[in-house]
Parts: structure tokens; sequence; C-alpha cells
């Protein structure tokens, strides 16, 4: 399987704050990482695929990047809406896994 | 409107098979555009990914669950369904049905069910 590994696993923040949250993968999966947004007892929600390809409807202060093994999201101007726990997914190869998540607090 | 709804008992009992179904409503199952994928996620912790179905029938499951997953389609009802054999309470989680495209990803997600395993 291969194994995604997420940092941080929390951060703070304040609005307005620029975030960075990165996943590496334990080898190779091209572009094909996605990420996706948690709030508590909801479903996640589908942020970005194919790497840095937002979906419809996402505002433009996400964007991702990256290649091959490691990749991040980023957020350029926290908002309150934010704050929640975001996850990258491979589907490089199956299974598919995630990330541990990273939970996104408020300072 | 695209949606994705799961059904099913909230409790099952150790050693039982759960059951559940999600239905499709704005899509249909048997256009072939899409998987059709269970995921799911343990009170406060992460996600995992079960497997998914095509409409075909054709099957892939996550070998985690070793042979206790079994996931079929109904193309007619627009439903697709997971079974899972032998419950036990590492198994109480929240369950996802979700569509995915094969390069644009897992969207969208159903509301998801709290499934509790408990005698």
């Amino acid at each position: 399987d291969i194994q995604m590994t997420q940092s941080p696993s929390s951060l703070s923040a304040s609005v307005g704050d620029r975030v960075t949250i990165t996943c590496r993968a334990s080898q190779g999966i091209r572009n094909d990482l996605g990420w996706y947004q948690q709030k508590p007892g909801k479903a996640p929600k589908h942020l970005i695929y194919a790497t840095s390809n937002l979906q419809s409807g996402v505002p433009p202060r996400f964007s991702g990047s990256g290649s091959g093994t490691e990749f991040t999201l980023t957020i350029s101007s926290l908002q309150p809406e934010d704050f929640a726990t975001y996850y990258c997914l491979q589907h490089s190869a199956y299974p598919l896994t995630f990330g541990g998540g990273t939970k996104v607090e408020i300072k | 409107q695209l949606q994705l709804q799961e059904s099913g008992p909230g409790l099952v009992k150790p050693s039982e098979t759960l059951s559940l179904t999600c239905t499709v409503s704005g899509d249909s199952i048997s256009s072939g555009r899409h998987y059709w994928d269970w995921i799911r996620q343990p009170p406060g912790r992460g996600l995992e990914w079960l497997g998914y179905i095509y409409y075909s029938g054709s099957t892939l499951y996550n070998p985690s669950l070793k042979s206790r997953v079994t996931m079929s389609v109904d193309t007619s009802k627009n439903q697709f369904s997971l079974k899972l054999s032998s419950m036990t309470a590492a198994d109480t989680a929240v369950y996802y049905c979700v569509r995915r495209h094969n390069w644009r990803g897992l969207d969208p997600w159903g509301q998801g069910i709290l499934v509790t395993v408990s005698s």
C-alpha cells in the first residue's frame, strides 16, 4: 500500500494567516492526489483534484502543488470558515489511501 | 441535484453482517463514467477506503478487510450496496458512499451513516 504521511497533524493559526499542509507519499503517485476538507459532523468536501485543480465553487485562496511524492495544500489567507480538518488522498494505486489529517484550529 | 444517500441499521451486534445501501439521485450508475466507493471513519479518527464497485459489477476491495466485504450494484434502482461480515467493535464508524471519477477524485459524498457495533 502507498502510505500518505501528512504534516502537521494539527496547527493553530489566526484569520488572515497563510497556512501550508504537506502530504508525502511513500512512492511516486504522479499527480493523482486530492485534498478534502471536513468539518465536525459533516462529510468531507472535495477541494482540489489532480494536485492543483480547484473543484468548482472552491475559493481561490486554496491552492495545491507538488508532484511525485511531495504535495502541499496552501490557504493563502485563512478565513473563519476554513477551520476544519484537511485530508489528502492518493488515487494512483489501489487501495486508495488517505493522509492522517491536519486539524486547523483557531489561535 | 446529484445526491448520494446511505441507508441501513445504526446498530449491529458483534459477529453479525452489516448491510448498507447507497441510493444515487441525479446521476446514473449505468453511465459507466464513475466508480462507486465506500469509505468509513471511526469516531475521532481518519478515513479508510473500503473499496469500489463499477456499474458492470466489477469490484476491488481494500485487502485490510480480507474476505469480509462484498459490494453489489442494482442499476435498475440506481443503488449500490455494502456488506461487511463478522462485525466487531473496531468496525464502529461512520460509513460514507461516494462517487469517484478516475482522475477527478471523490465527489460528492453521502452524508454518512453511523454504525455502532454493540450487543
